[in-house]
């Protein structure tokens, strides 16, 4: 079966440091992967999506960007964070040209 | 572009007692939709998917959704509600209108409680 994983599960990080989240599958080749960021009380927003190594689309201007080195791996990054930077960091997965998203744990990132 | 509306932020309720979610979407194009469920510090969960055939679509634990298109609405109801279904519920909307449309459109969530 298929799993997700997420790491670090929470982060506490000052403003204008560094950033690395990293997600990762099990048990499938090729998956689409998404990185999402859900914010209290405002649903979830796609902030990029990746169909295969080296491929990323971004979906909102920002800080952030995403990288794919490896066909099951998904990282997201800043260079500075911002204090607007906090929130829960969702990874998901889909099969290509299947519908359904898979979810992660999750990270929480506290930017003080 | 499509959108996905959850009329209620917080939904309290008794245990035992029926709940409906309410979910309505906007789309120009036909969609596929999905129910989610977030415990608490922890990932979504999918609970029901409709993306053809029967509107009425049920998950594994009492839940059940229907696909209702002349109201745009997809709305989650359970029966009996235990104290274990508290959690947040999210609708969520994808477009099919093939391509490279990837993106889930969520709302903006609804907090079930179940109070004892």
């Amino acid at each position: 079966s298929q799993t997700i994983h997420q790491w670090p599960a929470t982060l506490v990080q000052p403003v204008g440091s560094p950033l690395s989240l990293e997600c990762t599958v099990e048990g499938t080749s090729n998956p689409n992967l998404y990185w999402y960021r859900q914010a209290a009380g405002r649903g979830l927003q796609l902030l990029f999506y990746s169909v295969g190594i080296g491929q990323i689309s971004s979906e909102v201007p920002q800080n952030l960007s995403a990288s794919r080195p490896q066909d099951r791996q998904f990282i997201l990054s800043s260079k500075k964070l911002l204090l607007s930077d906090s929130g829960f960091y969702l990874c998901a997965w889909s099969v290509q040209g299947a519908e359904t998203q898979y979810f992660g744990p999750g990270t929480r990132l506290l930017v003080l | 572009a499509q959108s996905v509306t959850q009329l209620d932020s917080q939904v309290p309720v008794f245990e035992e007692a029926p709940v409906e979610l309410r979910c309505n979407y906007s789309s120009s194009v036909s969609v596929y939709l999905f129910w989610y469920v977030q415990y608490p510090n922890q990932g979504l969960q999918l609970l029901l998917k409709y993306l053809s055939g029967s509107t009425l679509v049920e998950s594994i634990n009492g839940f059940e959704a229907e696909f209702n298109r002349s109201q745009t609405s997809f709305h989650l109801r359970k029966p009996s509600v235990h104290i274990s279904d508290t959690a947040e519920y999210f609708c969520a909307v994808k477009t099919n209108s093939g391509g490279s449309n990837y993106k889930l459109t969520f709302g903006k969530g609804t907090l079930l409680t179940v109070n004892p």
